[in-house]
């Protein structure tokens, strides 16, 4: 499988909105409400954030939010604040019990 | 609380073996999905492998037919047996307990072991 395509990196202002695209095919993003997103940082382990495609853990701040059209899926945050610089994956269920991630995208906050 | 510590990373030589360990707290390995999913230096998340409740596995293209996952529902552990490794399989190795129903990471994770392949 082929990972998801994400920008390298998105920058944006506090208090501003930004969204971060994860692109992928027909046979992963495209048949399946299975997309999940998450947030790492550094030396951390990954956070889950969004799952099937919209929806929020609980206790994830509604400022995060999914959505999806076709093979792309997006992630945005709104009001942004500075403890949100830094790396987020998009992941996708791709059939027969198999997954496939995205190459990630590094948030700045200037 | 529930927790999940690895071990059993370190350097080890192109085509040579390790096993990895993920001793399990709070929840029940056999009752539950378990994953490993790794993390290249620098690089993005890859899902490794799966044990269904079950005990059916499955397997990342990448590592089918070099590693093996298993489980000890006495120990309430998880392992991964890595034989004929190669450099790109170095990576930090993280165990995650998988919800079915959404095909998500809903957590916990381990901290993760640093594998290391290089002559």
């Amino acid at each position: 499988q082929s990972a998801l395509t994400q920008p390298a990196s998105v920058s944006g202002s506090p208090g501003q909105s930004i969204t971060i695209s994860c692109t992928g095919t027909s046979s992963d993003v495209g048949t399946y409400n299975l997309v999940s997103w998450y947030q790492q940082h550094p030396g951390k382990a990954p956070k889950l954030i969004i799952y099937e495609d919209n929806k929020r853990p609980s206790g994830v701040s509604n400022r995060f939010s999914g959505s999806k059209s076709g093979n792309t899926a997006s992630l945005t945050i709104s009001g942004l604040q500075a403890e949100d610089e830094t790396d987020y994956y998009c992941c996708s269920y791709a059939g027969s019990t198999t997954w496939v991630f995205g190459g990630g995208t590094k948030l700045t906050v200037l | 609380e529930v927790q999940l510590v690895e071990s059993g990373g370190g350097l080890v030589q192109p085509g040579g073996s390790l096993r990895l360990s993920c001793v399990v707290s709070g929840l029940t390995v056999r009752d539950n999905y378990m994953t490993w999913v790794r993390q290249a230096p620098g690089k993005g998340l890859e899902w490794v492998s799966l044990i269904y409740s079950g005990g059916s596995t499955w397997y990342a293209d990448s590592v089918k037919g070099r590693f093996t996952i298993a489980r000890d529902t006495s120990e309430n552990t998880l392992h991964l047996q890595m034989n004929t490794l190669r450099p790109e399989d170095t990576a930090v190795y993280y165990c995650a307990r998988l919800d079915w129903n959404s095909k998500a990471w809903s957590g916990p994770w381990g901290q993760g072991t640093l594998v290391t392949v290089s002559s």
